[in-house]
């Protein structure tokens, strides 16, 4: 079956990076994009952007350019969102998940998500 | 705040019906038939339950169904059943410059 599944928990300082995996299973990993939604506990959900595993494209949500960047590794079917000059604001869990190639609109399946602590 | 408008909260009995709005502008919602519904449980990833505003993936009850009239899109529930019981987020293409997406602020439904 289609599965997403994502990296461990990770405790990070205020000013550092974090870097979360996401490796896909069940179909052709160049074949559909991965997005990266986050989600502050209690509260909604937030698209970050998009990257194509088969050009390596990407395309950010205004909000994170700059201190995000999403690449990937085809040989292992896996996706990276790396965060950049952590704030407390950034504790949240992050998900990966699966869109279609072109206009980002749908996403399915979800990885398990990761939550990222951002604490002095 | 949300770019997409949602009621915070929504309740019905097994059985009934209920319909969650999501509203939105004619930059997102009104120009794109591309408004896409999840469900999510209490510490679980989301679900995709909608897509492309009325289409059910595979695996997906007939008791859900999505629909648009203007920048307003819409999921009505029939049927309700206790597992239904969740949070419910709607999101919308908002265009190409940057391939932005947005998403409702999400609704509590809470079958009574």
């Amino acid at each position: 079956q289609v599965q997403l599944v994502q990296s461990g928990a990770e405790v990070k300082k205020p000013g550092a990076s974090v870097k979360v995996s996401c490796k896909a299973s069940g179909y052709t990993f160049t074949s559909y994009d991965i997005n990266w939604v986050r989600q502050a506990t209690g509260q909604g959900l937030e698209w970050m952007g998009w990257m194509n595993p088969n050009s390596g494209n990407t395309g950010y949500a205004q909000k994170f350019q700059g201190r995000v960047t999403m690449t990937r590794n085809t040989s292992i079917s896996t996706a990276y969102m790396e965060l950049s000059s952590l704030r407390s604001e950034d504790t949240a869990v992050y998900y990966c998940a699966r869109g279609i190639v072109g206009a980002p609109n749908w996403f399915d399946p979800w990885g398990q998500g990761t939550l990222v602590t951002v604490s002095s | 705040q949300s770019a997409l408008t949602q009621p915070a909260s929504v309740s019905g009995s097994p059985g009934q019906s209920i319909t969650i709005s999501c509203t939105g502008t004619s930059s997102d919602v009104g120009s794109y038939n591309l408004v896409s519904w999840y469900q999510q449980h209490p510490g679980k990833a989301p679900k995709l339950m909608i897509y492309e505003g009325s289409k059910r993936p595979s695996g997906v009850s007939n008791r859900f169904s999505g629909s648009k009239s203007g920048n307003t899109a819409s999921l009505t529930i029939s049927g309700l059943q206790a597992e239904d019981e969740a949070d419910y987020y709607c999101c919308s293409y908002a265009g190409s410059s940057t391939f932005k997406v947005v998403f409702g602020g999400g609704t509590k439904l809470t079958v009574l």
